[in-house]
C-alpha cells in the first residue's frame, strides 16, 4: 500500500522569506498528490495538485515540486505571510484507490 | 464554506449519552468520509461509503455507529463514548472515480467528559 511521510513535523519561517514543507512516499505507482492546508478550528482545504506526468505546478504564491526518482513532493509557498501559518498535509492516491495522508507540518509565519 | 457541511462543530457528552455528528454535502459526489484526527497523529481513516453503501469500516469500536441515507448526507451516531474518543471528526466527500481529491468539512470538536 502507499505511504506517505513529511519530513519536519514543525518550521518556523520569518514573514515575507520563502517556506518549503517536503514530503516522501512509498508507492511508486502513486499518480495523484494534493496538499492541503488546515488552519486552527477549521478542515483540511485543498490547495493545489499535481499529476504524476508533470513535475511542477504553480498556484499563486504556491508551487509544487514532484520528484518521481526519489519519490519525494515539495511545498514551496512564496513570501510568506501571518494567514500562511497552518498545518500543511500531503496526500497521495494510486488510480481510484483512497488517498493516504502523511502526518502534518505545522507552519509558523514569524512577524 | 467549502461544500460540505458539518454539525455541531463542537459537541461535549458524557460517557453515558447518545449523540449524533451530521454531515451534509451538494457538490454531486458519491463518496463519502469519516476521518478521525487526534492531536500529533495522522488523520485516521474511520469510515467509507460509495454510493451510500458501506465499503470500508477500518476496525472502529462498535459505539461509533455510521449511517448514510442518501449521496448527500452522512451521520455518525455515537453511543457509551470513552475520554479517549475525545478528537475532532472531520467529515469529507469526493467523485467515484479518480484521480481526486477529497473535500473536507470543518469538522465536530468532541470531548468527552
Amino acid at each position: 500500500g502507499e505511504s506517505v511521510g513529511l519530513h519536519l513535523p514543525t518550521l518556523s519561517v520569518q514573514e515575507g522569506d520563502n517556506s518549503i514543507i517536503n514530503c516522501a512516499y512509498s508507492n511508486s505507482a502513486s499518480d495523484y498528490f494534493i496538499w492541503y492546508k488546515q488552519e486552527s478550528g477549521k478542515g483540511p482545504q485543498f490547495i493545489i495538485d499535481i499529476r504524476s506526468n508533470m513535475d511542477k505546478r504553480q498556484g499563486q504564491r504556491v508551487t509544487v515540486l514532484l520528484n518521481k526518482t526519489v519519490k519525494h513532493l515539495s511545498l514551496q509557498i512564496a513570501a510568506t505571510q501571518p494567514g500562511d501559518s497552518a498545518v500543511y498535509f500531503c496526500a497521495g492516491q494510486f488510480g481510484n484507490e483512497k488517498l493516504t495522508f502523511g502526518t502534518g507540518t505545522r507552519l509558523t509565519i514569524i512577524p | 464554506e467549502t461544500g460540505v457541511t458539518q454539525t455541531p462543530r463542537h459537541l461535549v457528552m458524557g460517557m453515558t449519552n447518545k449523540k449524533s455528528l451530521k454531515c451534509e454535502q451538494h457538490l454531486g459526489h458519491n463518496a463519502m468520509y469519516w476521518y478521525k484526527q487526534s492531536a500529533k497523529k495522522p488523520l485516521e481513516l474511520m469510515f467509507v461509503y460509495s454510493l451510500e453503501e458501506r465499503v470500508e469500516n477500518n476496525s472502529v469500536p462498535s459505539r461509533f455507529s455510521p449511517e448514510c441515507p442518501n449521496s448527500s448526507h452522512l451521520f455518525l451516531h455515537l453511543h457509551t463514548l470513552q475520554p479517549e474518543d475525545s478528537a475532532l471528526y472531520l467529515c469529507a466527500s469526493s467523485p467515484l472515480t479518480g484521480p481526486y481529491g477529497y473535500t473536507f468539512g470543518s469538522g465536530t470538536r468532541l470531548t468527552v467528559v
